[in-house]
C-alpha cells in the first residue's frame, strides 16, 4: 500500500509570493490533514479535509488556505508569504483514529 | 486551550531503558498516540491508547492515566536508530494536539 505522498519536496519563495502544496492520502482515506512544523517547534495543526469538505482550521490567518478534491487529494495555499512561513508543511491522511504522515514539503522564505 | 508538556531533551546508552513521560490538559480527550520522528523525517505512529493502562508492542511501551492526563513511552534495549524526536500526541474528535517532542539520543 503506496503512503502519503506530497509535492513538491523543496519549495522556495520570495517574500509575497504564493506557494502551493500538495497532498495525495493513503488510496480510501478520505481525511487529510496539514500541519506546520517550524524549526524546533512541535507540529502545528492547520487545516483538516473530510469528504471535500473543510472539517476544521487551526489558528493560522485567512492567507493559510486549501481545498480536497474529489479523489480526496488536497491542495494547501499560502498568500502573501512571509518570513516565518519559512517551516516543513507535513500532510496526513487518517484510517480510523490513526494519521499517517507523508514526508512533508521543506518551504523556505526568502 | 491545549498543554503538553514533555521533556525536551534526552540522553541514555545502548541497550538502556528510557521513560518519556507527557503530562496533557485539553479540551476533550478521545485517546493518545506516540509518534516517532527521525530528524528531516515524517512522524510514523508507534501507538494508541485510549484505556487506561499500559499498551506493549515491542521494545515500546506505552501507558496511560486518563484521571491524572499523564502518560508515558518506555522505550527498552535501546538502539542507536532509536535516536529520535518522540512526539506526545492527545486526540480529541479526529483532531491531535502535539507536544513539541523529546529528542532522545542514544549513545554507545
Amino acid at each position: 500500500e503506496a503512503g502519503v505522498t506530497q509535492s513538491p519536496t523543496h519549495l522556495i519563495k520570495t517574500r509575497g509570493q504564493q506557494a502551493t502544496l500538495r497532498c495525495s492520502p493513503i488510496s480510501g482515506h478520505t481525511s487529510v490533514y496539514w500541519y506546520q512544523q517550524a524549526l524546533g517547534l512541535g507540529l502545528q495543526f492547520l487545516l483538516w479535509y473530510d469528504e471535500g469538505e473543510e472539517r476544521n482550521r487551526g489558528n493560522f490567518p485567512p492567507r493559510f488556505s486549501g481545498r480536497q478534491f474529489p479523489n480526496y487529494s488536497s491542495e494547501l495555499n499560502v498568500n502573501a508569504l512571509e518570513l516565518e512561513d519559512s517551516a516543513l508543511y507535513l500532510c496526513a491522511s487518517r484510517r480510523q483514529e490513526t494519521q499517517y504522515f507523508g514526508p512533508g514539503t521543506r518551504l523556505l522564505v526568502l | 486551550g491545549q498543554n503538553i508538556d514533555q521533556p525536551t531533551e534526552m540522553t541514555a546508552t545502548e541497550g538502556a531503558i528510557v521513560q518519556i513521560n507527557c503530562t496533557y490538559q485539553t479540551s476533550g480527550f478521545n485517546g493518545l498516540f506516540w509518534y516517532q520522528q527521525h530528524a528531516g523525517e515524517a512522524p510514523t505512529f508507534l501507538s494508541y491508547n485510549v484505556l487506561d493502562g499500559l499498551e506493549e508492542k515491542g521494545r515500546f511501551s506505552s501507558f496511560l492515566s486518563r484521571s491524572k492526563g499523564y502518560s508515558y513511552l518506555l522505550l527498552k534495549e535501546l538502539q542507536m536508530k532509536d535516536s529520535a524526536s518522540y512526539l506526545c500526541a492527545p486526540h480529541n474528535d479526529y483532531k491531535l494536539s502535539f507536544g513539541a517532542g523529546t529528542t532522545v539520543t542514544v549513545r554507545a
